[in-house]
């Protein structure tokens, strides 16, 4: 069984403030992750991915990968308002094909 | 990235029938998906739809309710069948090249509710 759990939210933080979001999967081969974020009534838009150990940077957005740990985050620097939604995290591992694996998400609140 | 043009983007049906759901995409792509997500939940999939063979079901999804066509590379459709209360749910197409590439964008999604 191949599992992606996500940090419970909702997860609130003030304006200007660093978010982090986490993620652990459970299956080694997993080989790509990716970051999504979903508004309330909108569909998941990808905002990051990252294959590689180490950090992955995009503008206010951070990805953190530890293959050894199976762990992987996003932080989002100077959090705004508008980024108040859902990250949802996805993985892909050569055994499940090109089939992403979905966690549950993280609800994020950023407070004017 | 692929764009996908998804409908129709809400219906509500009468327990008993069908509604097939359209996903085109603005070129042509490999690998389509279809999810159910239930509201404040995360996404479940359903099959993975490849055109010129079988789609491929997820455990606890058949065939004869969820009947999936990809005739081409910029097309699919999902139909719902003999609908209970139950499949009241979010809808998503998914697609895109590789899972190892850019990753795959969404459709609009549909929203169904089931009387």
């Amino acid at each position: 069984q191949k599992e992606v759990e996500q940090n419970s939210g909702p997860l609130s933080v003030p304006e200007g403030a660093i978010a982090s979001l986490n993620c652990t999967y459970s299956d080694r081969g997993s080989q790509s992750f990716f970051w999504y974020r979903q508004y309330s009534g909108k569909s998941p838009e990808l905002i990051m991915f990252i294959y590689s150990n180490g950090d992955k940077e995009d503008g206010r957005f951070t990805a953190q990968l530890n293959k050894a740990s199976q762990y992987v985050s996003l932080l989002i620097r100077d959090s705004q308002p508008s980024d108040s939604a859902t990250y949802l995290c996805a993985v892909t591992s050569r055994d499940y094909g090109q089939n992403f694996v979905f966690g549950p998400g993280t609800r994020l609140s950023v407070l004017p | 990235s692929a764009v996908i043009s998804q409908k129709p983007s809400r219906d509500i049906c009468q327990r008993g029938t069908s509604l097939t759901i359209q996903c085109q995409v603005d070129s042509q792509v490999t690998m389509m998906f279809w999810y159910r997500q239930q509201p404040g939940q995360s996404l479940t999939l359903i099959a993975t739809a490849n055109q010129g063979s079988e789609a491929t079901y997820e455990s606890g999804f058949v065939i004869d309710k969820f009947p999936i066509s990809r005739p081409n590379l910029t097309f699919s459709t999902l139909t719902v069948s003999n609908m209970s209360p139950e499949d009241s749910s979010i809808y998503l197409c998914s697609a895109g090249e590789r899972a190892t590439g850019n990753g795959y964008t969404f459709g609009s999604g549909t929203r169904l509710t089931v009387v």
